[in-house]
């Protein structure tokens, strides 16, 4: 199956500091790309969907300043917690999709995630 | 709106034991993709199955097996003879089908196979 890395896979950071996590797409094309959040013992949350070169769409509740999605390339997406605060310490979870592929249903791929602690 | 609702937050079972978890979804959508995900301790998500709308045919893939029913909008996944490795958080997931397709995920079930 196709592959999705992230990096860093962990990041400790002091608050008011900004964060970059990038999701790489190794063997496909990733024309959509999504970030996921998930707090200790709960849920993946959806954060935003991100098209190659174009801007990213956010959840309802997810701020988009705080939270910047740049997918300038069709492998590549980038996720910056700017100013990030305790509150912002989650599992941040990318995958990727080939949304050119013309199959009834394109697979997500995910990626192994990145644990951010701002102390 | 799309909702998948995993009322079991916490299974445990001794090895051997059969168990089944439970998805309860919702969705307006007469064409639409469930799936069930495994995260072992190590955050990284494994995929384990997708089915569509439109095939309710039961699915056994080994000790796994997969019980969809559209009449009570049910997704259920029965793991057999449980061993010590399945013990993770299990998440149920439904995808519309249009526009991204975008995943919306249940809250998970931890699942605890002692030996």
């Amino acid at each position: 199956g196709a592959v999705v890395s992230q990096h860093p896979s962990w990041v400790i950071c002091k608050s008011g500091t900004s964060v970059k996590i990038e999701c790489r797409s190794l063997d496909f094309q990733a024309t959509t790309m999504f970030w996921y959040r998930q707090f200790p013992k709960q849920s993946l949350m959806l954060m935003a969907t991100s098209n190659e070169g174009s801007k990213a769409t956010y959840e309802q509740g997810v701020e988009k300043d705080k939270f910047l999605i740049n997918h300038a390339s069709l492998t590549l997406s980038t996720l910056t917690v700017t100013s990030a605060h305790p509150e912002d310490s989650s599992f941040y979870i990318c995958s990727a999709r080939d949304q050119l592929r013309r199959t009834s249903y394109n697979e997500q791929f995910f990626g192994p995630g990145t644990r951010l602690t701002v102390l | 709106a799309q909702k998948v609702t995993q009322a079991q937050t916490e299974i445990s079972v001794v090895e051997k034991e059969d168990v089944t978890l439970d998805c309860v979804y919702e969705t307006r959508d007469t064409t639409y993709y469930l799936f069930w995900y495994k995260q072992p301790p190590s955050g990284e998500l494994v995929f384990l199955i997708r089915r569509n709308s439109f095939d309710e045919q039961n699915e056994i893939s080994g000790r796994y097996s997969w019980n969809f029913q559209k009449s009570t909008s049910s997704f259920n996944f029965t793991i057999t003879a449980s061993q010590v490795v399945d013990s993770a958080v299990y998440f149920c997931a439904l995808s519309e089908n249009t526009g991204f397709q975008k995943l919306v995920f249940g809250t998970g079930t931890r699942l605890l196979v002692s030996p």
